[in-house]
C-alpha cells in the first residue's frame, strides 16, 4: 500500500534548472527515502533523512522535512540530462519495520 | 550498501505457468522484502520474506499465489504461482540491515505473462 503522493507526477525543465519535488505522506514516520529509478530499471538510493532531521545535503542534492506538515521536498541543482529519471518517496512508519512508496515523480532535464 | 543480485533479470511466460525469481546478497542482512512495480505504477510491497518462517503478506497478497522462502540471512526467492497477464510487472528483492537504515534493491525482474 502507497503511503503518501508525490507533487507534480511529472516535472519537465532545461538543462542547468534546478528541479524541485514535494512528497506527502499520512502517517507518523521513523524515516524517509528517496530514490531513483531509470526507464524500468532497479532503484537507486539517494538519501535518508530521520525524523528528527530537518534538512540533508548529498552532493546536488538537498532534502527538507517537515514531519508538522508531513511532507519532504527534494530539490535537484544544476541539473544534467542524466538526471532524467522517476523519482520516488518512501517512509518507514512510526513502529513498523516496512518501506512504502509515493507515487513518484517524473523528471526530464532537456539538453 | 548491499549488493543484491537477482535471477532471471527478464523471463516471458505463458498464463497458468509459475516462475520462481532468486535474490541473493552479497552480505547477511536482517530484513528482506519483496515488491511488485506494475507498469507506469510505483512499488507495491508484498511481504516480508522471515528467515525460517513464513512469510508476512501485505493485505491483497496471498501465499498460494506468492510462496516466498528465505533459507538464511543471504538469500530468498518468490514464486510468481499459476500466472496470468496481470502478474506482468517488475518484481523487485529489498534489503535492509536495521529498521533505522537505509533500504536497498536489487535490479529487478521483468515478467511478461502472454
Amino acid at each position: 500500500s502507497q503511503q503518501g503522493e508525490e507533487d507534480p507526477q511529472a516535472l519537465s525543465i532545461q538543462e542547468g534548472e534546478n528541479a524541485t519535488m514535494n512528497c506527502s505522506y499520512k502517517t507518523s514516520i521513523n524515516n524517509l527515502q528517496w530514490y531513483r529509478q531509470n526507464s524500468g530499471r532497479g532503484l537507486v538510493h539517494l538519501i535518508l533523512i530521520r525524523s528528527n532531521e530537518r534538512e540533508k545535503h548529498s552532493g546536488r542534492l538537498r532534502v527538507t522535512l517537515d514531519t508538522s506538515k508531513k511532507s519532504s521536498s527534494l530539490l535537484i541543482t544544476a541539473s544534467r540530462a542524466a538526471d532524467t529519471a522517476s523519482y520516488f518517496c518512501a517512509t518507514v512508519q512510526t513502529g513498523a519495520n516496512n518501506l512504502f512508496f509515493g507515487t513518484g515523480t517524473r523528471l526530464t532535464v532537456i539538453p | 550498501s548491499a549488493v543484491i543480485s537477482q535471477k532471471p533479470s527478464r523471463d516471458i511466460c505463458q498464463r497458468g505457468t509459475s516462475l520462481t525469481i532468486q535474490c541473493q546478497v552479497d552480505s547477511q542482512v536482517t530484513m528482506m522484502f519483496w515488491y511488485r512495480q506494475q507498469p507506469g505504477q510505483s512499488l507495491t510491497l508484498i511481504a516480508t520474506a522471515n528467515q525460517g518462517s513464513e512469510a508476512t503478506y501485505e493485505s491483497g497478497f496471498v501465499i498460494d499465489k506468492f510462496p516466498i522462502s528465505r533459507p538464511n540471512l543471504t538469500f530468498s526467492t518468490l514464486t510468481v504461482s499459476n500466472m496470468s497477464p496481470e502478474d506482468s510487472s517488475i518484481y523487485l528483492c529489498s534489503v535492509r540491515t536495521s529498521a533505522y537504515n537505509e533500504q536497498f534493491f536489487g535490479p529487478g525482474t521483468r515478467l511478461t505473462v502472454l
